[in-house]
């Protein structure tokens, strides 16, 4: 069964500070997402990381995936309160008998202080 | 990608009643998701739903409790049957965006009572 584990799931952070989500997998993946979701709200896509070295940047944000370590990062650079919400990192899994299907990690409660 | 229309928002259900979802795609797609986010916490998927077949069901989820419909390639629906207070929880929808992705309705925030 796919475990993926997200840390911190807590997360207070000073304005203009750097800090690092990480999220670790069980089970060998090369499809990997980042989303984000505000209290009361769906969830919106951040990232896409399709191959072992993957790196995307949006703004503050840039997210990375090792396969062979089974680990992605989000990094956040100089934050600001806007990001102030929970980062869910999710596998997605192709399996050959239920198809594709998506496992979350816990979620990492992100507030950004003044 | 595609554009999910997910109803209702929100509800406010007595105990022992059941609740529809629907959720209505703008483009047609062969797998729709349905997931559980119980307060404070991660999603859950509960079933995948395939036009054409029964839905397939995770572990700890049954068919009674969330029978699922799927009646064509751009819609679908969820009932929570029986509903318990531990049935409260916000309900969402997903299909796979184009190329690879997931897009998520805007969630079903069922409170019972």
């Amino acid at each position: 069964e796919l475990k993926v584990e997200q840390n911190p799931l807590f997360l207070s952070m000073q304005e203009g500070k750097n800090y690092t989500i990480y999220c670790n997998y069980s089970t060998t993946s090369d499809r990997l997402y980042w989303y984000r979701q505000d209290p009361g709200k769906s969830l919106e896509s951040l990232f896409v990381l399709l191959s072992n070295g993957a790196v995307k940047q949006e703004g503050r944000l840039m997210a990375s995936l090792d396969t062979k370590a089974r680990l992605s990062t989000l990094h956040i650079t100089a934050a600001v309160h806007d990001l102030s919400a929970t980062y869910f990192c999710a596998v997605d899994l192709l399996e050959e008998t239920s198809g594709s299907r998506l496992t979350f990690g816990e979620g990492t409660q992100l507030t950004v202080n003044p | 990608s595609a554009v999910i229309s997910q109803k209702p928002s929100r509800d406010i259900c007595q105990r022992g009643t059941s609740l529809t979802i629907q959720c209505q795609v703008d483009s047609q797609v062969t797998m729709m998701f349905w997931y559980r986010q119980q307060p404070g916490q991660s999603l859950t998927l509960i079933a995948t739903a395939n036009q054409g077949s029964e839905a397939t069901y995770e572990s700890g989820f049954v068919i009674d409790k969330f029978p699922i419909s799927r009646p064509n390639l751009t819609f679908s629906t969820l009932t929570v049957s029986n509903m318990s207070p531990e049935d409260s929880s916000i309900y969402l929808c997903s299909v796979p965006g184009t190329g690879y992705g997931y897009t998520f309705g805007s969630g079903t925030r069922l409170t019972v009572v």
